[in-house]
C-alpha cells in the first residue's frame, strides 16, 4: 500500500522560506510515476503546485514558478517543496500526492499539513 | 489559461436521490481523457473516484458513474448515502504544457 506523509513548519514568517518534504512508503522515488504538490487554501479549493519525476525536470504552476523548487532525495525516498517569498495568502493545508498512473490522475495522497503565514 | 467550471456550485439532495455534477473545461485539452474526479470530506485529503472519464478507481462502488467527451464531463452518483455527501472536485491533466487544473468544487449537502 502506497503512504505519503507530509512534515515541515507549521508557521512561516511573511517574505520567509516554506519547505516542506514528503516521505513515501510502499513505493519507490525511482519508479514511474510523478511526485506532487497540491495546496488548499483554508475555506477553498484544490491548487496544483507542481510535479518531479525522478528522471526528468520538474513541472511548475505558472503562478508559482518563480517561487517554488521541487525536488527528490532518492536516497530517502523522499521529495521536498521550497516556497520562497510566501505571504498570507501562502496559507494553506499542503497535500503531497503520486501522479501518473493510473492516466494522469491522483491515486494517493497524504493527510496534508497546514502552513500558516504569520508574524 | 483553460479554466474547468463545475456546476452547481452548491447541490442539496437527500439519501436516495440521484446526484449530477457537471465540470466543463473552456476549451478542448490535447489531453481529455486526463479527466478525474475526487470526493474530499472536510478535514481529510481528497480521495479519487474516477480517472480517464469514467473509470472507477479501486474500491469505489458502482454508484458513482463518470461520463462524457470534448469539453463536458459529468459525475453520476446513482442513489445517495449518506457518506456521499461531501465536497467534489474535477480535475483535467493537460501535457501542453504539463499541468494540473482543477474545477472550483461541488459541494453536495443534505436537504
Amino acid at each position: 500500500q502506497v503512504q505519503l506523509q507530509e512534515s515541515g513548519p507549521g508557521l512561516v514568517k511573511p517574505s520567509g522560506t516554506l519547505s516542506l518534504t514528503c516521505a513515501v512508503s510502499g513505493d519507490s522515488i525511482s519508479s514511474d510515476n510523478w511526485w506532487t504538490w497540491v495546496r488548499q487554501p483554508p475555506g477553498k479549493g484544490l491548487e496544483w503546485i507542481g510535479e518531479i519525476h525522478h528522471t526528468g525536470s520538474p513541472h511548475y504552476n505558472p503562478s508559482l514558478r518563480s517561487r517554488v523548487t521541487i525536488s527528490t532525495d532518492k536516497s530517502k525516498n523522499q521529495f521536498s517543496v521550497v516556497l520562497t517569498s510566501v505571504t498570507a495568502a501562502d496559507t494553506a493545508v499542503y497535500f503531497c500526492a503520486r501522479g501518473g498512473d493510473p492516466a494522469y490522475s491522483l491515486a494517493y495522497w497524504g493527510q496534508g499539513t497546514l502552513v500558516t503565514v504569520s508574524s | 489559461e483553460i479554466v474547468l467550471t463545475q456546476s452547481p456550485g452548491t447541490l442539496s439532495l437527500s439519501p436516495g436521490d440521484r446526484a449530477t455534477l457537471s465540470c466543463r473545461t473552456s476549451q478542448s485539452v490535447s489531453t481529455s481523457n486526463h479527466l478525474a474526479w475526487y470526493q474530499q470530506i472536510p478535514g481529510q485529503a481528497p480521495r479519487l473516484l474516477i480517472y480517464a472519464v469514467s473509470s472507477r478507481a479501486t474500491g469505489i462502488p458502482d454508484r458513482f458513474i463518470g461520463s462524457g467527451s470534448g469539453t463536458d464531463f459529468t459525475l453520476t452518483i446513482s442513489r445517495l448515502e449518506p457518506e456521499d455527501f461531501a465536497v467534489y472536485y474535477c480535475h483535467q491533466y493537460d501535457r501542453s504544457p504539463p499541468r494540473y487544473i482543477f474545477g472550483q468544487g461541488t459541494s453536495l449537502e443534505i436537504k
